[in-house]
């Protein structure tokens, strides 16, 4: 089974641009969450996406975005780009459920996005 | 608010050594606590689960302990090998679940030969 995967790979934006970012979750898997890894503030969960529904958030502000596609394909979106956006955005898959639950994350190789 | 604690600084130990890495949690109750591998430029690994009524769990060369009441999880590594110098991530699931994950900061790991 192929695993997840994310592009572009790398990325470079400026200061007020908006970025789209996308990921192929495992083949089978409906949940698909977004991180954000900066040195600083480590590993953040952004949103995550179960049968094209956000179900969850973390902490950050509106310009970051997501949505879902119906083959559970995902993209999140960062308007107005800061500097401070700099970061390797990871992706994670797992089957997921219905349920309040927390699965086994299978991650991807992230995106790393600078902005200057 | 939920925090995570690892130990900050840099582990180095020698080949054929056991590697413990400490996980410390507050403001939690945790239903299950996991660990994960990421080398540089890459995703995190996933490799091993342990749920609040486990005790201890094991995966070959790999040991996971889990105290609630201690709020702390012990990551060991027997038999220590260079292959397995990383920085090792552990999370928590979050208060409303739905895949939230809650990450430390992460312990790098330098096994020397």
């Amino acid at each position: 089974k192929a695993g997840v995967t994310q592009t572009p790979r790398y990325l470079i934006k400026t200061r007020g641009q908006q970025v789209t970012l996308s990921c192929s979750p495992i083949s089978g898997h409906r949940s698909v969450s977004w991180y954000q890894q900066t040195p600083g503030q480590g590993l953040q969960f952004l949103f995550e996406y179960f049968s094209e529904t956000q179900r969850n958030k973390g902490n950050f502000p509106g310009r970051f975005s997501g949505r879902q596609f119906s083959n559970s394909r995902s993209e999140m979106n960062v308007s107005t780009l800061e500097l401070g956006d700099s970061a390797l955005y990871l992706c994670a898959s797992c089957p997921g459920g219905p349920a309040t639950s927390t699965d086994t994350q299978y991650f991807g190789p992230g995106t790393r996005l600078t902005v200057l | 608010s939920q925090k995570i604690e690892q130990n900050s600084e840099a582990l180095n130990i020698q080949e054929g050594k056991t590697a413990t890495l400490t996980c410390n949690y507050t403001n939690y109750s945790p239903a299950y606590l996991q660990w994960y591998r990421q080398d540089p430029g890459r995703g995190p690994v996933f490799l091993l689960l342990i749920r609040e009524n486990e005790k201890e769990k094991r995966k070959e060369r790999l040991k996971v302990t889990f105290d609630t009441t201690l709020k702390q999880s012990l990551f060991h590594i027997t038999a220590s090998q260079p292959a397995d110098s990383a920085t090792y991530l552990c999370a928590l699931d979050s208060v409303g679940g739905y895949n939230k994950l809650i990450f430390g900061a992460g312990t790098r790991l330098a096994v020397h030969p």
